[in-house]
C-alpha cells in the first residue's frame, strides 16, 4: 500500500513563528496535494505539486508556500502563523491518470496561540 | 453553487438499516467519482470508485448518473463501525485530471 507520513501528529506554534510541516509519499507518485480541514468548512486545497520543483496555487494559498526539490517529499511552510492557521493540515498524493483517487497521510493538527 | 453538494446529517440509523447518502456535482465534465470515509479525528480513506454502471463491494453500493449529474452511495445492514463522515469526491476537467473536489461530508451515525 501507498504509504503518506507526515511529519508531526500534534503541533502548537506561537503567532509569527515560521512553520514547517513535511510529507513524504513512498510509491513515486507524481501529484502531491496539501488541504486543511476545518469543521463546516471541508477540504480546503492550499497547494498542490505535479513535478519536482512544480507548484500550482490551489484554493487558499494565501498565508502559505510549499516546497518539492524530491519527488516523494512536499512541505508546507507557514511564513509567519497566525490563529487563524489553527487547523488540521492533510498531505495528499496520487498518481495520474483520472480512475485513481488520493492516499492521505494521517493529518497534522496545528494550533497557533 | 459548490462544486460538490451533499447533505451534512447527520444520518442517525438503528443498526441493521439501510441508509442512501445523495451528492450531486456541477461540471458535467467530470471524468471520474469516489466514495471516501473518514472517521473522527482521522484522514478520510478511499471506499469505493464509482462507475457508470454501477458497483457494489460487500454491503455498499455506489452509483452514478451522469444526466442528472448526480451520486449515491446505499449502505445496507448498517453497522456500528460505519459510523463515519462520507465525502463524496469529483475529478473536475481542471487540474489535468488530477484535482480531486471534496464534498463537505455526510455525517452518519449508527445505533443500537
Amino acid at each position: 500500500d501507498v504509504k503518506v507520513t507526515q511529519s508531526s501528529r500534534y503541533l502548537v506554534k506561537r503567532t509569527g513563528e515560521k512553520v514547517f510541516l513535511e510529507c513524504v509519499q513512498d510509491m513515486d507518485h507524481e501529484n502531491m496535494f496539501w488541504y486543511r480541514q476545518d469543521p463546516g468548512l471541508g477540504l480546503r486545497l492550499i497547494y498542490f505539486s505535479y513535478d519536482v520543483k512544480m507548484k500550482e496555487k490551489g484554493d487558499i494559498p494565501e498565508g502559505y508556500s510549499v516546497s518539492r526539490e524530491k519527488k516523494e517529499r512536499f512541505s508546507l511552510i507557514l511564513e509567519s502563523a497566525s490563529t487563524n492557521q489553527t487547523s488540521m493540515y492533510l498531505c495528499a498524493s496520487k498518481t495520474g491518470g483520472v480512475n485513481y483517487g488520493y492516499t492521505f497521510g494521517s493529518g497534522t493538527r496545528l494550533t497557533v496561540v | 453553487r459548490k462544486e460538490v453538494e451533499q447533505d451534512p446529517g447527520p444520518f442517525n440509523v438503528p443498526e441493521g438499516a439501510t441508509v442512501a447518502f445523495n451528492c450531486t456535482y456541477s461540471n458535467s465534465a467530470s471524468q471520474s467519482f469516489f466514495w471516501y470515509r473518514q472517521d473522527c479525528r482521522k484522514e478520510p480513506k478511499l471506499l469505493m470508485s464509482v462507475y457508470s454502471s454501477g458497483n457494489e463491494d460487500g454491503r455498499f453500493t455506489a452509483q452514478l448518473n451522469r444526466a442528472s449529474q448526480y451520486i449515491s452511495l446505499l449502505i445496507r445492514d448498517s453497522k456500528l463501525s460505519d459510523s463515519a463522515t462520507y465525502l463524496c469526491v469529483v475529478n473536475p476537467p481542471t487540474g489535468g485530471g488530477n484535482k480531486l473536489t471534496f464534498g463537505t461530508g455526510t455525517q452518519l451515525k449508527v445505533e443500537l
